[in-house]
């Protein structure tokens, strides 16, 4: 496997369910972020660790909670999240904080 | 607050013309930038980095940075209808900041063919 892997790819959730979602990269980055992509807006960073340490958190609402086990793995668990929290949500890695991100697929998430 | 602003379009392009898109950031101390191409549905794929004023090539794509002017752009040479897409700017950082890159709303490119 190469590249930045997220899964699951869709996901649908009720407003009291808990998911989680995963993040995997293969560049050997120390970097990794979460990112929301909202229709009609640009994309907004939510989280950022530095190796393996959170540097970042863009006053995200505690349903959103990330969890950073080492530098190649990230994921973002979710709980009574509402339905404006429907969106694209990406994971990226990089070098560093300065330098070109790469980003994995996306997770489409629909809270019903 | 930084800030990265793009002209939303769509901009129209003839086939084989040449695609203009800009950007302005407000972080003066803003290190490094980069282009982005998104697809309908799929994440955005890296196509431009540049960290020095000037211009910087690659393929068809060129990049000019004016840091004075607080200005990126991204020229694309012979415009072929797969270059229709969203083109994101992205602006990174603080010299030693771990504060990740800000996006623009993104510029919607049509080429026609």
């Amino acid at each position: 496997e190469t590249g930045v892997t997220q899964t699951p790819r869709h996901l649908v959730m009720g407003m009291t369910n808990k998911k989680s979602l995963k993040c995997e990269q293969h560049l050997g980055h120390n970097a990794m972020y979460w990112y929301k992509q909202s229709a009609k807006k640009p994309l907004e960073l939510m989280f950022v660790y530095n190796f393996k340490e959170q540097t970042e958190n863009n006053s995200v609402p505690s349903r959103f909670s990330p969890e950073c086990p080492n530098s190649s793995h990230l994921f973002l668990h979710l709980h009574t999240l509402q339905p404006e929290d429907s969106a694209l949500y990406l994971c990226a890695s990089s070098q560093d904080p300065n330098t070109e991100a790469f980003f994995g697929q996306g997770t489409r998430l629909t809270v019903v | 607050q930084k800030e990265v602003e793009q002209n939303s379009g769509p901009l129209s392009v003839p086939e084989g013309a040449i695609a203009s898109l800009n950007c302005t950031y407000s972080d003066r101390v803003s290190q490094s930038f980069f282009w982005y191409r998104q697809y309908s549905g799929k994440s955005p794929e890296l196509i431009m980095s540049i960290y020095s004023n000037g211009d910087k090539e690659d393929g068809r794509f060129t990049a000019q940075l004016n840091k004075a002017s607080q200005y990126v752009s991204l020229l694309i040479r012979d415009s072929q209808p797969s270059d229709s897409a969203t083109y994101l700017c992205a602006v990174n950082g603080k010299k030693g900041g771990a504060d990740g890159l800000t996006f623009g709303k993104g510029t919607h490119l049509i080429i026609q063919p």
